[in-house]
C-alpha cells in the first residue's frame, strides 16, 4: 500500500472549522483514500473514505485534490469530543492478494481548546 | 445493536507466561482482524481470518503469537512465553455481512473493540 504523510500534531478551537491534510504523492489509480480516528483509550472507529470525488457525510468531509496526490479531511466545527489521533490510509481496491487490512501511519493527533 | 467486544480489558503476565485474548467481533460478521498497537504508534495488523480460515498471518512477529476462530465467530490470540516487547494494546476489528472477493474488500469500514492492554512484566 502507498505511504502517506501528515503532521504530527494540530491544533484547533472549539466550534471551529479544522482542516487536516494528508499528502499521498504515490497514490495508485486504484487507492481508496480512507480516514479513520482514534478517540483516548478507544479502538479506531471509521470516519470516511473516497476514491476521487469529494465526499461529505455526518461526521466530516473529504476533499481530494484533482490529480490525488493529497487529500483534506474537514470537520466543519470542531467539539472537544473530537480531539483523537486522526489516520489517513490508502486502501489498494485492486491487489491481488489484498485482506483489507488497514495500515497504519502516525496520524495527526488534534487537540482542541475550549 | 452491541459493537465488537474484548476481553479482558487489562492482563498483567509475568514474562514467560501465556496468554489468550478473546474478541466477539458483531454479530454475522465474515471478517475479523487483529492489530497490535504499541504506545504512541498507529496499530499494526497481525492477522485476517475470513470466517473460519486465517487467509493471512503475516503480521504475526513470531510462532509465539498464534490466532484462532474456530467457529467462525469468537476469535482468540494466544501468545506464548510472554516478552516485555510483547506489552501493546491489541485491538480487534469484524468487517462485512458478506464474502468479498479481494478488490472489495478495501471498501468495507472495519468495526474496532476498545482493545485489551497487555502488559508484560
Amino acid at each position: 500500500d502507498a505511504k502517506t504523510t501528515q503532521p504530527n500534531s494540530m491544533e484547533s478551537n472549539e466550534e471551529e472549522p479544522v482542516h487536516l491534510p494528508c499528502n499521498h504523492s504515490t497514490i495508485s489509480g486504484t487507492d481508496y483514500i480512507h480516514w479513520y480516528r482514534q478517540l483516548p483509550s478507544q479502538g479506531p472507529e471509521y470516519v470516511i473514505h473516497g476514491l476521487t470525488s469529494n465526499v461529505n457525510n455526518r461526521m466530516a468531509s473529504l476533499a481530494i485534490a484533482e490529480d490525488r496526490k493529497s487529500s483534506t479531511l474537514i470537520l466543519h466545527r470542531a467539539t472537544l469530543r473530537d480531539a483523537a489521533v486522526y489516520y489517513c490510509i490508502l486502501r489498494d481496491g485492486a491487489t491481488g492478494s489484498n485482506t483489507g487490512k488497514l495500515i497504519f501511519g502516525q496520524g495527526t493527533t488534534l487537540q482542541v481548546k475550549p | 445493536g452491541a459493537g465488537v467486544s474484548q476481553s479482558p480489558r487489562y492482563k498483567v503476565a509475568k514474562r514467560g507466561q501465556d496468554v489468550a485474548l478473546r474478541c466477539d467481533p458483531i454479530s454475522g460478521h465474515v471478517s475479523l482482524f487483529w492489530y497490535q498497537q504499541a504506545l504512541g504508534q498507529g496499530p499494526e495488523f497481525l492477522t485476517y481470518f475470513q470466517n473460519e480460515a486465517q487467509l493471512d498471518k503475516s503480521g504475526l512477529p513470531s510462532d509465539r503469537f498464534f490466532a484462532e476462530r474456530p467457529e467462525g465467530s469468537v476469535s482468540t490470540l494466544k501468545i506464548q512465553r510472554t516478552q516485555q516487547e510483547d506489552s501493546a494494546v491489541y485491538l480487534c476489528a469484524s468487517s462485512s455481512r458478506r464474502t468479498l472477493r479481494e478488490g472489495s474488500r478495501v471498501k468495507e469500514t472495519q468495526y474496532f473493540g476498545p482493545g485489551t492492554r497487555l502488559l508484560v512484566l
